[in-house]
């Protein structure tokens, strides 16, 4: 199985703040990266796909870049609904896996 | 609009055997695949496998074969999930997906909790 690793596990920020997140696959995956954000009681939403694309209806201050083992969101201008936990995972191999998620939390 | 509705919350007896289904509304349903993916309480979240509702053809996680099962009824656009020989261990909420070309996963269900206690 392909294994996803996220770091950090969680942080603490402030709104405003600039976010980044890291995601390293155990193998190449080529751009098959996708990051979901989840909210307590609720099922996980995209908000990238295939490593850079913004999902419709998310807000532009989400980005995602990277290829091959290593990737990134970032959330530029924290608001208060960003508030979550994210999640990354692999679709380039069956199982798809899942990274073991990033808490960010309000300072 | 695109949805997938799952049923509600089940409690089961260590041992016994759980169903969750998913109906899916608002597009054509033998054109996506459906997805399981579960997550236990605070943890993170776990696939379990993939149906084609088109023809049903399956494939499910190694930790999960022998004890898991999906099938489909395209007469009701609903997929079903089986679990049995259940522990303490499969207490979580499980979710069906919406997976779209290149593998992301555009729509959930809201979830079924499935508590397991003795």
């Amino acid at each position: 199985d392909i294994q996803m690793t996220q770091s950090p596990s969680s942080l603490s920020v402030s709104v405003g703040d600039r976010v980044t997140i890291t995601c390293r696959a155990s193998q190449s995956i080529a751009n098959f990266l996708n990051w979901y954000q989840q909210k307590p009681g609720k099922a996980p939403k995209v908000v990238i796909y295939t490593a850079s694309n913004l999902q419709s209806g998310v807000p532009s201050r989400f980005s995602g870049s990277g290829s091959g083992t290593d990737f990134t969101l970032t959330i530029s201008n924290l608001q208060p609904g960003d508030f979550a936990t994210y999640y990354c995972q692999q679709s380039f191999k069956t199982p798809w896996t899942f990274g073991q998620g990033t808490k960010v939390e309000i300072k | 609009q695109v949805q997938l509705v799952q049923s509600g919350a089940e409690v089961r007896k260590p041992g016994a055997s759980v169903k969750v289904s998913c109906k899916a509304s608002g597009y054509t349903f033998t054109t996506h695949y459906i997805h399981w993916v579960r997550q236990a309480p605070g943890q993170g979240l776990e696939w379990m496998g993939i149906i084609n509702p088109g023809g049903g053809v399956t494939k499910y996680a190694l930790k999960f074969q022998g004890r898991v099962s999906m099938t489909r009824d395209a007469s009701t656009n609903t997929v079903n999930m089986d679990l049995s020989s259940l522990t303490f261990e499969d207490t979580a909420v499980y979710y069906c997906a919406r997976a779209q070309t290149g593998g992301v996963y555009d729509v959930w269900g809201q979830g079924t909790m499935v508590i397991v206690s003795s």
